[in-house]
């Protein structure tokens, strides 16, 4: 089955700096693949998200880019403010018949803080 | 609009009871996927369901279940509980109609405590 790995598991940076997170995967079926960021006692939230037919995807701050041949997608986080530190976690969607998209499998987590 | 809810938001049980858990879905929304978090193992997928359907289901014993209703309000249950079933449980919704049906929404979380 799937397996995500996701680098590093901590990551400190200061503000205004850039802060990059990576990720593996392993089934080249899987076609979504979203980031999520989780702050301390709340849900995950839905930040980014990309599909495999797209190479690279940009919302203000924060860009996915997706090397389907390599089988690793990136998070990148310009400009980085203190509100930034959470736990950001990537995801991978494999296809299953019938359609579902339900499956999420997730990598372990990076915690980003971040340095006023 | 209304974002995914939970209840209870934190519960504590004895081993071997067992416990159901409530997720209402973003209203429109037709898919509900459950999940399980812990510091260990981190976010595992458990089952989805679509039109009162279990369509998918991850690899998880017997003593999970859940169910969805006609109104896509969804429930879990694990019965026999042990206490490697304390964790953080997440729900979370999907439109599944065309192009935006991958993106899930998930909820605040049950907290459940097995002692």
């Amino acid at each position: 089955g799937e397996n995500v790995e996701q680098h590093p598991s901590t990551l400190s940076v200061q503000e205004g700096d850039s802060a990059v997170i990576k990720c593996t995967y392993s089934d080249s079926a899987s076609n979504y693949f979203p980031w999520y960021k989780q702050e301390l006692g709340k849900g995950p939230q839905l930040i980014i998200d990309i599909r495999s037919n797209v190479g690279e995807k940009k919302d203000q701050r924060i860009a996915v880019t997706l090397n389907k041949t390599a089988k690793h997608f990136s998070l990148h986080i310009t400009e980085t403010q203190p509100e930034d530190s959470a736990v950001y976690f990537c995801a991978a969607s494999p296809p299953y018949y019938g359609g579902s998209q339900g499956n999420l499998i997730f990598g372990k987590g990076t915690k980003l803080s971040v340095k006023p | 609009k209304a974002g995914v809810t939970q209840t209870p938001r934190y519960l504590i049980k004895t081993r071997g009871q067992q416990v159901t858990l409530s997720c209402s879905p973003i209203s429109g929304h037709r898919s509900v996927s459950w999940y399980q978090q812990t510091p260990g193992q981190g976010l595992q997928f458990l089952f989805e369901y679509f039109s009162e359907t279990q369509r998918n289901k991850g690899n998880f014993p017997g003593r999970f279940s859940g169910r969805q209703f006609s109104n896509s309000r969804s429930e879990m249950n694990v019965s026999t509980l042990e206490l490697g079933d304390s964790a953080l449980y997440l729900c979370a919704s999907s439109l599944d109609a065309g192009i935006s049906s991958y993106e899930q929404y998930f909820g605040p979380g049950t907290r459940l405590t097995v002692t």
